[in-house]
């Protein structure tokens, strides 16, 4: 099974609301990441959750919480967003491979994130 | 930093044909795992072929082969007897310690 599955599918917030989303995966995998993806464009990394320890992009703002509450669980908070935050968030795991290198990475559905 | 390039943002190719998407990368490492996936527009990104470094043998996945040049840095995607179900964004991918990086992508039609 190579199922990683999130929620919701899609989400529609006000730039004063607070939500989360959230990712789960049951393949046992180390490592898990959210990633941001405008149209037409490669997934952006923003967050790793590896080894029990969150790596973070620094271009990304503090308004996005990520909170990893245990293995198989990865969610992302979201508060005060703009409308430029409006796009499909990713959520990926992978195994870890030789060296505690980043293996095949399984997506999930996405969630499509509008911002008002 | 590691970079990888697509330098096709779109092919066409006709239903049954053969097509090759091209791809380099840029690293100085030489234990790394390379991956071409497939984003329909359903969204989802789908492994379609995975290539570790290290081996020399280039990866087949039923009509999904690789040309993995090491030295050459490259890693071309052959689709054999194209299907209009194979239409879809197509991107490359390099990853070496905790770090998946991109390229910008190959939009593919197929036509019937």
């Amino acid at each position: 099974d190579t199922e990683v599955t999130q929620t919701p599918k899609h989400l529609v917030m006000g730039m004063t609301n607070k939500k989360s989303l959230k990712c789960e995966q049951h393949m046992g995998h180390r490592a898990m990441y959210w990633y941001k993806q405008k149209a037409k464009k490669p997934p952006e990394l923003m967050f790793v959750y590896s080894y029990e320890k969150l790596s973070i992009n620094e271009s990304v703002p503090s308004r996005f919480s990520p909170e990893c509450p245990n293995s198989s669980l990865l969610n992302l908070h979201l508060h005060a967003l703009q409308p430029e935050d409006s796009a499909l968030y990713l959520c990926a795991s992978s195994p870890l491979g030789r060296g505690g290198r980043t293996d095949t990475q399984y997506f999930g559905p996405g969630t499509r994130l509008t911002v008002l | 930093a590691q970079t990888v390039t697509q330098s096709q943002p779109e092919m066409s190719v006709q239903e049954a044909e053969t097509v090759t998407l091209s791809c380099t990368y840029d690293t100085s490492e030489s234990d790394y795992y390379l991956f071409w996936y497939k984003q329909p527009p359903s969204r989802q990104m789908i492994l379609v072929i995975r290539q570790e470094a290290y081996k020399q043998q280039n990866a087949t996945e039923n009509r999904f082969s690789v040309n993995f040049q090491k030295a050459a840095k490259s890693f071309s995607l052959k689709i054999s007897d194209s299907q209009l179900g194979d239409a879809a964004m197509y991107f490359c991918a390099y990853t070496s310690d905790n770090d998946m990086r991109f390229g910008a992508g190959t939009r593919l039609t197929v036509k019937p």
